[in-house]
């Protein structure tokens, strides 16, 4: 199975901050990457797939890059309402595996 | 509007068996792939089954093959998930979830609301 290492775990940040999470795939995906928020009680949203492309809806502050095996998931200008849990997940071959996930607190 | 509502989660035994199901609407049902993905009580997430839109191919994680069978009524627009020998480690709020496809493969592009398995005696 392809194994997916997120960092880091946890983070603190403050409204307005640039928050930068990482996402390194055990073998190459290609661009083969989502990410998802979760927040808590509530179900995972996909906020971007095939690594860089903005699920509909989802604000233009979210974006995401890489490929290969390396990945990178930025939020540029952190809001209140993104105080969450952020997963990433290959979707190159089952099972589709994901990150441990990196939750982004409130400093 | 897209809704899946998952239905089925109990308390039940190690050992025992539980059916899921997921009953979807506001789509065409019979042309998507649908999955099953877990998460641990304070765990992150797990994908554990997905299906093809006509039932043909079906894939699982490892830790469930052999104990745990999804399967679709595409005329009842419903998705289910039969789970037998259960474990402790299978406790774990059930999501239902819809595939969306790009060029690099799918994404869960909606989410049921979950429903909550307790494995334990």
């Amino acid at each position: 199975d392809i194994q997916m290492t997120q960092s880091p775990s946890s983070l603190s940040a403050s409204i307005g901050d640039r928050v930068t999470i990482t996402c390194r795939a055990s073998q190459s995906i290609s661009s083969y990457l989502n990410w998802y928020q979760q927040k808590p009680g509530k179900a995972p949203k996909v906020l971007i797939y095939a690594a860089s492309t903005l699920q509909s809806g989802v604000p233009s502050r979210f974006s995401g890059s890489g490929s290969g095996t390396d990945f990178t998931f930025i939020i540029s200008s952190l809001q209140p309402e993104d105080f969450a849990t952020y997963y990433c997940q290959q979707s190159y071959i089952t099972p589709y595996t994901f990150g441990q996930g990196t939750k982004v607190e409130i400093k | 509007e897209v809704q899946l509502v998952e239905s089925g989660g109990n308390l039940v035994q190690p050992g025992g068996s539980l059916r899921l199901s997921c009953a979807a609407s506001g789509f065409t049902f019979s042309s998507y792939w649908m999955s099953w993905v877990r998460q641990a009580p304070g765990k992150g997430l797990e994908w554990v089954a997905n299906m093809k839109p006509d039932g043909s191919e079906k894939y699982y994680v490892d830790s469930v093959k052999g104990r745990m069978t999804i399967s679709r009524d595409n005329a009842k627009s419903s998705l289910y998930l039969q789970m037998n020998s259960l474990r402790a480690e299978d406790t774990a709020v059930y999501y239902c979830t819809r595939h969306s496809f790009s060029r690099f493969g799918p994404s869960h592009d909606y989410w049921g609301q979950g429903t909550l398995v307790t494995v334990s005696s």
